[in-house]
């Protein structure tokens, strides 16, 4: 089955940009959309953005500013990268697929596969 | 934008009650709900989509109900395992978008 794996510092400075890789194994990255997802304590769950395999990416527009998503088809790799970073975003970030069926003309609009997460600190 | 809001924020109840929790939009999102399950430490799983649908190997004593601006999630009969916290979430076709609710505590009583 699918399975994500995301990878990436677990400390970060401030003012310093973070960035993490989501490892897709067990299927191919085509034909979904890809998000990332944080959580802390103070925010819960946020989305911060997606990319389909057509290269089409959206963002939250409250980071929009802040975060690039690009796409590694060849090795089956998403990644995220998020600016100027500060204590605020400090989280558990999350890499996520949105669920396709068929039946319902393809994304149902919920996320059926998660990775573990990470936990990000940011910190000097 | 549309913002999702679940009430309550905590829920205390006992083995064998049936909960509900209950998710609002600001305005009409159609069916666009999602309903998820989170244990400590652990990521989301995905137990309703498109507000009523039932996630593969979800057990049935969960049911999700509801259209245009307010749905529920029901469980049944609780059980042990389901004392987590529960998150709805909406999806914004036109943009794409997604925006979680705030969760949904579920303690013992």
């Amino acid at each position: 089955q699918v399975q994500l794996q995301e990878s990436g510092p677990g400390l970060v400075k401030p003012s310093e940009t973070l960035s993490l890789t989501c490892s897709v194994s067990g299927g191919s990255i085509s034909s979904y959309y890809w998000s990332w997802i944080r959580q802390s304590p103070g925010r819960g769950l946020e989305w911060i953005g997606y990319i389909h395999y057509s290269a089409s990416t959206n963002q939250n527009p409250s980071l929009k500013s802040r975060v690039t998503i690009s796409l590694d088809t060849s090795n089956n790799q998403f990644s995220l990268k998020l600016k100027s970073m500060t204590a605020a975003d400090t989280a558990v970030y999350y890499c996520a697929r949105a669920q396709s069926r068929f039946e319902y003309g393809g994304n149902t609009g919920g996320f059926d596969i998660w990775g573990q997460g990470t936990m990000v600190t940011v910190s000097s | 934008d549309i913002q999702v809001t679940q009430s309550p924020s905590t829920l205390s109840a006992s083995v064998g009650d049936r909960v509900t929790i209950t998710c609002r939009a600001s305005q009409s999102i159609s069916n666009w709900l999602a309903w998820y399950q989170q244990k400590a430490g652990k990521a989301p799983k995905l137990l309703i989509y498109k507000a009523s649908n039932l996630e593969s190997g979800v057990p049935s004593r969960f049911s999700g109900s509801g259209s245009g601006t307010e749905f529920t999630l029901t469980i049944s009969s609780l059980q042990p395992d389901d004392f987590a916290t529960y998150y709805c979430q909406y999806y914004n076709t036109y943009s794409p978008r997604w925006t979680f609710g705030q969760g949904t505590k579920v303690e013992v009583k």
